[in-house]
């Protein structure tokens, strides 16, 4: 059954450095998310990206945060000078077309800023 | 402010007994909702959805029940297991324009099965 996956499994970073968490969404999806979950409370939305742009931003996006699709079967979440408070799970997800709008998400990446 | 919440933060029921969990909404522009179950230290796992032209839907030992009308929604699990002990997340998907989506999660609950 095809997933989406991510890498790293778990990041430890000390704060101010740049972090890059990866993700191979399922090959056919056409959308693809980020959400960010911290320890103990509900996922959150950041961003959404479609035909190479962000479509979605939250305000948890900000200017600290940039997504990229490098290739054709990767999708990067760049935090450019991670604080505290960035320690969180990190989940990709992808979806195809149609209505539906059912999102498969990855296994997540713990990151841990210190 | 919160456009998705829960009722309960935390259920515990009877191996063996049925388990209702529920769920609130805000946005009258939802059309589309979805349960999701996220088991320790892995990522959400669709359950069940439900558009917003229907008010039940079933599936395999799990029905969804709409109500538009309170913006409500519930998960009925029947004949609880242990291996249904999870985190359980409502979620309201928000056609943004186009075919563009927003997944927009509650806060969760937290289902216990005891032995």
């Amino acid at each position: 059954e095809p997933e989406v996956t991510q890498t790293p499994s778990h990041q430890v970073t000390q704060m101010g450095q740049e972090v890059i968490l990866r993700c191979v969404p399922i090959s056919n999806h056409l959308y693809f998310y980020w959400y960010r979950q911290i320890l103990g409370q509900k996922v959150e939305f950041l961003v959404s990206f479609y035909n190479n742009e962000i479509s979605e931003k939250s305000e948890i996006f900000d200017d600290q945060f940039s997504v990229e699709r490098p290739d054709g079967s990767n999708f990067t979440l760049k935090i450019r000078s991670t604080k505290l408070e960035d320690s969180a799970m990190y989940f990709c997800a992808s979806r195809g077309g149609g209505w539906t709008g059912e999102l498969f998400f990855g296994e997540g990446s713990r990151l841990t800023v210190l | 402010g919160e456009s998705v919440g829960l009722h309960l933060p935390t259920l515990s029921v009877q191996e063996g007994d049925n388990s209702i969990i529920n769920c609130a909404y805000s946005n009258s522009a939802s059309d589309y909702f979805i349960w999701y179950k996220q088991e320790s230290g892995k990522g959400p796992q669709f359950i069940i959805d439900i558009r917003s032209n229907m008010d039940k839907r079933q599936g395999q030992r799990v029905t969804v029940l709409l109500n538009k009308t309170v913006k409500h929604l519930s998960l009925q699990i029947a004949a609880t297991q242990p291996g249904d002990s999870a985190v359980y997340f409502c979620a309201e998907n928000i056609l943004l324009g186009g075919s563009a989506r927003q997944l927009t999660f509650g806060s969760g609950t937290q289902l216990t099965v005891l032995p």
